[in-house]
């Protein structure tokens, strides 16, 4: 089993929509986790994190927390063409391990 | 505030050879992480340094190592290089078992 799970996509929404981007984990140790965003070519930059259950949000995106079901998710409202990237789930139980990241495309 | 500085962007190595790779922490963090991206991968996470010491490392072999410095700066060795250890090296830093912020990483290509 993966430390970190995402679904590679890729994910396909119009403009304007609500794009949602799961993530699970197998360590229930785990306690912070995050949300990075990955253009073709570039690093990953932070958008999110979370280490409380419940929801998180900061303008047009929501991080929401699980733990009892190893669950992490982020929503974008309003999806633009400048949110398609890759999005990398990232969680701390020691070190920090990423998930595969998924691919989203906004169209417009 | 400066960012996370890494060092070369680009390295060019024959097989067989050595690559160093080099990475500069943001200001007043000690914690820094090193990571593999492939091409069309996702990363792959190499070592951990805190404080000095290395705290953990991925599944690859011995022949990636590195080490931090006393103003937690840190670099990467890798020996003996083979081809499918080109990619591009991430170097991320934080101030504890939070954040990471990455560089802009070094591309290296091994021919």
């Amino acid at each position: 089993q993966k430390e970190v799970e995402q679904n590679s996509g890729p994910l396909s929404v119009p403009e304007g929509a609500i794009a949602s981007l799961n993530c699970t984990y197998s360590d229930r140790g785990s306690q912070s986790f995050f949300w990075y965003r990955q253009y073709s070519g570039k690093s990953p930059e932070l958008i999110m994190f979370i280490y409380s259950n419940g929801d998180k949000e900061d303008g047009r995106f929501t991080a929401q927390l699980n733990k009892a079901s190893q669950y992490v998710s982020l929503l974008i409202r309003d999806s633009q063409p400048s949110d398609s990237a890759t999005y990398l789930c990232a969680v701390i139980k020691n070190d920090m391990r990423f998930g595969a990241g998924t691919r989203l495309t906004v169209k417009p | 505030e400066a960012g996370v500085t890494q060092s070369p962007t680009h390295l060019i190595k024959t097989r067989g050879q050595q690559a160093t790779l080099r990475c500069s922490p943001i200001s007043g963090h000690t914690s820094v992480y090193w990571y593999q991206q492939a091409l069309g991968l996702g990363l792959q996470f190499l070592l951990w340094y805190d404080e000095g010491e290395e705290r953990n490392r991925g599944n690859f072999p011995p022949r990636f190592s590195g080490r931090q410095f006393p103003n937690y700066s840190s670099e990467l060795n890798v020996n003996a290089l083979e081809l499918e250890d080109s990619a591009l090296y991430l170097c991320a830093s934080s101030p504890g078992p939070s954040e990471a912020f990455f560089g802009q990483g070094t591309r290296l290509t091994v021919v």
